[in-house]
């Protein structure tokens, strides 16, 4: 079974509108940790934002937020007034107990002007 | 600071030729790691290194061989290789110390197997 499924292969939004991108997980360890990183077409990796299962608030830097629905293991990610320089791939990942990361596919974002 | 390096960006490899991949960390982290990335698809863990001395196997780590140099390098050498491994290799490295384990990534090595 797949440990992390982002259901949406592509999105397509209006400048300056907020987006979701879905993240679901599957883990029976207690203690993990839920990343977001995004990759312009450059190819770069670039890390946007971190959850810890046992953080009581969701995370936020700066326009990305991450909605964290524990019980229903989820963990999408938000982006508020979106730009285009949002235009990328966006990869969920997981780090379990061996510090390994398990990725998803990917959602690929294309912000409209 | 130049966080993660890797060398070289873009290599072409006929069947069977050798190469090796460099990486290099100046963050003094503990942890460092190879992926490869195929199209349309996430990164995969070929083998990782959580300290000086010490390498596992991840995922995909068949036609693969790895040295942990010292604490700053981590080499990546395909010993015979094949048009499968054709791929975007990434090099990531991480502290441990912290909680969050957070991985931070070299630009990329794109690899073409012919």
């Amino acid at each position: 079974a797949q440990k992390i499924t982002q259901t949406q292969p592509g999105m397509f939004v209006q400048e300056k509108e907020a987006v979701t991108l879905d993240c679901t997980y599957d883990t029976s360890d207690p203690s993990y940790g839920l990343f977001w990183y995004k990759q312009p077409s450059s190819g770069e990796m670039i890390f946007l934002i971190y959850q810890g299962s046992y953080d009581q608030q969701n995370a936020t830097e700066g326009r990305y937020s991450l909605n964290f629905q524990k019980a229903r293991k989820s963990a999408n990610l938000v982006i508020s007034a979106s730009q285009l320089g949002d235009s990328a791939m966006y990869f969920c990942a997981m780090r379990e107990f061996n510090y390994q990361l398990i990725w998803g596919a990917g959602t690929k974002l294309i912000i409209k002007p | 600071n130049a966080g993660v390096t890797q060398t070289p960006k873009f290599q072409v490899l006929k069947t069977g030729q050798s190469m090796t991949l460099q990486c290099a960390q100046d963050m003094n982290h503990n942890s460092m790691y190879w992926y490869r990335q195929d199209p349309g698809m996430g990164l995969r863990l070929i083998y990782y290194s959580a300290s000086e001395g010490t390498t596992d196997k991840g995922e995909v780590p068949n036609g693969y061989n790895v040295s942990r140099l010292n604490k700053r390098e981590f080499s990546l050498r395909l010993e015979s290789a094949a048009p499968s491994q054709t791929s975007v290799y990434f090099c990531a490295s991480s502290d441990p110390a912290g909680s969050r384990e957070t991985q931070y990534f070299g630009p990329g090595t794109r690899l073409l197997v012919l």
